[in-house]
């Protein structure tokens, strides 16, 4: 089956650093995207790893492991701002299927700071 | 400017109604898709569109149906066969054709039952 995995919920204070993890075991892989999404709003896209290794943005990063079936975001210099949930999603290739690669999501993580 | 349009916001539905929710993007995107989210739980598919006139079973199709008329439109259908209907639906879209292309969110519609 499909599975991934993140904490439910995490608490950092401003002004640190944060990483949140992510697991997954999917049929194939195309491609994990980290999504923000404010409560009651949209997800807005942050990264996107399709090779192994860390990608940065800003006070953003991201890692992959194929290998291992692991991701991270990592969250520098946090801000009050920064308080909301984070979506780990998979792009599963579905061997056979006219699908193209739709998202797999996980439960998101929910991250407070806190002053 | 581009983006994607879903309305209303809050809708609710009596019992044995079907509602529509409504989503329209101006992006030029080909494919189209209707997330379901419910509090701790992850977004899960419940149809998708990858060209006009054609659309695919996401994993909790039962009680919804769709269409695709028309490129920039992917109006949902909640029917009276969908049981436990409340949740925050999310449309979304993107150029399917592309292994990176992320998706472009819509704004949500809450939708309650009375």
């Amino acid at each position: 089956g499909q599975n991934i995995d993140q904490p439910t919920e995490m608490t950092a204070t401003e002004g640190a650093i944060v990483q949140i993890n992510c697991t997954y075991q999917t049929s194939g892989f195309n491609g994990l995207f980290w999504y923000q999404q404010h409560a009651g709003e949209a997800p807005t896209f942050l990264s996107y790893n399709v090779l192994d290794g860390l990608e940065e943005k800003g006070r953003f990063s991201s890692f992959l492991s194929r290998s291992k079936g692991y991701s991270y975001l990592l969250l520098k210099e946090l801000q009050m701002k920064d308080s909301a949930s984070y979506l780990c999603a998979v792009r599963a290739v579905s061997v056979g299927s006219s699908n193209t690669g739709k998202l797999i999501f996980g439960q998101g993580t929910t991250l407070q700071v806190k002053p | 400017d581009g983006g994607i349009t879903q309305s209303p916001k809050y809708l609710f539905r009596k019992e044995g109604q079907n509602v529509t929710l409504s989503c329209e993007q101006n992006l030029n995107h080909d494919a189209m898709y209707w997330y379901r989210q419910d509090p701790g739980q992850g977004l899960r598919l419940i149809y998708y569109s990858q060209i006009v006139n054609d659309f695919q079973k996401g994993d909790i199709a039962e009680g919804y149906s769709v269409s695709r008329e028309k490129k920039e439109s992917f109006p949902l259908t909640v029917t009276s066969a969908q049981k436990n209907p409340t949740a925050f639906y999310l449309c979304a879209s993107n150029y399917a054709a592309r292994g990176d292309e992320k998706l472009f969110f819509g704004s949500g519609t809450q939708l309650s039952v009375l």
